[in-house]
């Protein structure tokens, strides 16, 4: 049982490239997420899916895309990578049926994707 | 709009003696309240939650926090500090948003233990 995955650990991208970021879940949760992680601004999340089929933007949803591709898989896509991005990326997930219906569910994180854009 | 504030960038402490790592929280409706902790390099974990019940909850590595409805506060604790609980802890929030219960970290507390 590997939890949450997340790839690649490392990437360092030029002003404008594209990248798509991973993340796999095997606890066959119903929910998952994106966020980044700067230093001071804790955790703000990116997108999040509450199910298999369903996205909505969190808090800093500009400049990023994502994919619910099943119920394990849900990716992150930059299309023009900006130095603004450079960050740390977490994927979670959690084991909620709806956002409002079991809002007392943890969520388990993968181990992050550390960006650097140039 | 819901929030967490962890008024403290770094708490020190020495190890035996007890910690705190403080969280208070604004939101509507009734809160889910939670803390993660995060060692470098690693993605956060899960240390407790409070759902509803007894205010004192008991999570992992013998940490503890006690939800205050009136100070809208959730610290955490510890009775004796460990050098190896030297990492990054946030308090996480989710309550009634639109619907939703998107979950809201604080920035983190960077708790340092000395031996």
């Amino acid at each position: 049982n590997a939890g949450v995955t997340q790839t690649p650990k490392f990437q360092v991208l030029k002003t404008g490239q594209s990248m798509t970021l991973q993340c796999a879940q095997d606890m066959n949760h119903n929910s998952m997420y994106w966020y980044r992680q700067d230093p001071g601004m804790g955790l703000r999340l990116i997108y999040y899916s509450a199910s298999e089929g369903t996205t909505d933007k969190g808090e800093v949803p500009n400049g990023y895309n994502v994919s619910r591709l099943n119920k394990r898989e849900f990716s992150l896509r930059l299309e023009s990578a900006a130095p603004s991005q450079t960050s740390v990326y977490f994927c979670a997930s959690s084991e909620d049926v709806g956002l409002a219906e079991t809002p007392y569910n943890e969520q388990f994180f993968g181990p992050g994707t550390r960006l650097t854009v140039l | 709009a819901q929030s967490v504030a962890q008024p403290e960038d770094q708490v020190n402490v020495a190890e035996g003696n007890p910690l705190t790592v403080k969280c208070t929280y604004s939101v509507s409706g009734n809160p889910y309240l939670f803390w993660y902790v995060q060692y470098p390099n690693r993605g956060l974990q899960f240390l407790l939650k409070y759902i509803t019940g007894d205010n004192l909850v008991k999570g992992s590595y013998g940490f503890e926090a006690e939800f205050n409805k009136s100070q809208t506060s959730f610290h955490l604790k510890k009775p004796s500090a460990l050098v190896s609980d030297s990492a990054l802890y946030f308090c996480a929030v989710r309550a009634p948003s639109g619907g939703s219960y998107i979950p809201t970290f604080g920035r983190g507390t960077s708790l340092i233990v000395h031996p």
